[in-house]
Parts: C-alpha cells; structure tokens; sequence
C-alpha cells in the first residue's frame, strides 16, 4: 500500500523568504500523480501544484515549485518570495494511475506560518 | 460557476441520531467521495463512487454509508453517529479528463457528536 510522510508538522519563514515543505512517499506504481494541496483557515482545500511521475520536469506554478526525486521518492515544494496569505496547512499527496480507484493519498500535513 | 457543495457546514448532534451530509457538483464528474480529517491524521478516504449506483469503501468506512442515484450526488449517512466520528468532512470529486487526477473540494463540513 502506499503512504506519504510529511516530517515537518509546522514551519516558518519571513515574508519574502524562501521556504521548503517536505514529503517523501512509497510506492511500488512506476506511474502516479503527486499532489500539493493548501488548506487555509477557511478550510477550503485549494490545489497548488501537481506533478506527473513521468515527467522529469519539475512543475512550477508562480511562485510554488516542486523538487520532484522519483528514485528517492521525495517530493518537496519550494515557496519563493513567501507572502501573509501563504500561511496555511499543506498537504502533500498521491494517487494512482488506476481507474478502479478514487483515493488521494495524504500525508499528515505541515502548518507553514509567514511572519511580518 | 464549476463548484461541489455541502451542506450543513456545520452541524452539532446527539449520539445515535442519523444524519445525513449532503453533497453536490455542477461539474458533471464521474468520480466522487468522501473524506474526513483529523488532526494530526490528515485526510482519510471513507467511501467512494466511480459512477452511478457504483460505490466502494475507502479506508475508513465504518459507521458510514453512501448511495448514487444520480450523477450529481453523493450523500453521506451516519445512521447511528458516535462521538468518534466528530471530524472535519469532505466531498471530493474528479474526473479522467483535462486535468488527469485532480479532485476538487467542497468546502467542508464540520460535525459536532456529543
């Protein structure tokens, strides 16, 4: 079965910093979809990045970007220029190539806090 | 406006009394399930449907049960809740489309068992 490990259950940068979130994951699937997630205090889980297993390239998105390492089976997300509405609970997480399945896969979480 | 709704958002009962968590999407996805969270735990998978009247436990599905009959909903039922099923819950849907994978949140309902 797989499972995904979020080591750091909080972080903190300075706004404009850079921070890094971890997650490394198992698996024995050579293709799957890794996921970051943002869940503020509203709640809402909101999608910021995702990653294709076969591709080499690492994914960016504005400001977020991923450190994708399939043989290590890390996957670590790079805020830059780290700003207030930032500060959230990130999840890391994975899902299956299969169509005879719905599961995300999460980890435990990692609650980033931006200081003034 | 593409969007998976819930309802309550809030809800606050008594042990043993049945419940029921609604979900719908506007979004026309095949796929769609339920999630709670828990500190510390993440989210877990409760249960899942691949189409209509198809579904599928997840991790977690004790004390739950769903049903779909139509593409749109998927409506969670704690026919006997109890205090440990005091969470955080999410309907989630997705899609083998556009965006291969992805599945998007309703906006969460947070369930009180005394």
């Amino acid at each position: 079965a797989q499972t995904v490990t979020q080591s750091q259950p909080e972080m903190s940068v300075q706004e404009a910093e850079t921070v890094t979130l971890s997650c490394t994951y198992d698996t024995s699937e050579s293709d799957y979809y890794l996921f970051w997630y943002k869940q503020p205090p509203s709640r809402q889980m909101i999608l910021v990045i995702r990653q294709e297993a076969y591709k080499q390239q690492n994914a960016t998105e504005n400001r977020f970007s991923v450190n994708f390492q399939k043989a290590a089976k890390s996957f670590s997300l790079k805020i830059s220029d780290s700003q207030l509405g930032d500060a959230a609970m990130y999840f890391c997480a994975y899902r299956s190539p299969s169509y005879n399945t719905d599961k995300l896969i999460f980890g435990t979480g990692t609650r980033l806090q931006v200081f003034p | 406006e593409a969007q998976v709704t819930q309802n309550p958002r809030y809800l606050i009962t008594v042990t043993g009394k049945k419940l029921t968590v609604t979900c719908s999407q506007n979004m026309n996805h095949e796929y769609m399930s339920w999630y709670r969270q828990d500190p510390g735990l993440g989210l877990r998978q409760i249960y899942y449907s691949m189409n209509v009247e198809v579904t599928d436990k997840g991790d977690v599905p004790e004390g739950y049960k769903v049903s779909r009959k139509e593409k749109r909903n998927f409506p969670l039922i704690l026919e006997s809740p109890s205090p440990n099923q005091t969470s955080l819950y999410f309907c989630a849907t997705s899609d083998w489309g556009v965006i291969w994978g992805e599945q998007f949140f309703g906006p969460g309902t947070r369930l009180t068992v005394l």
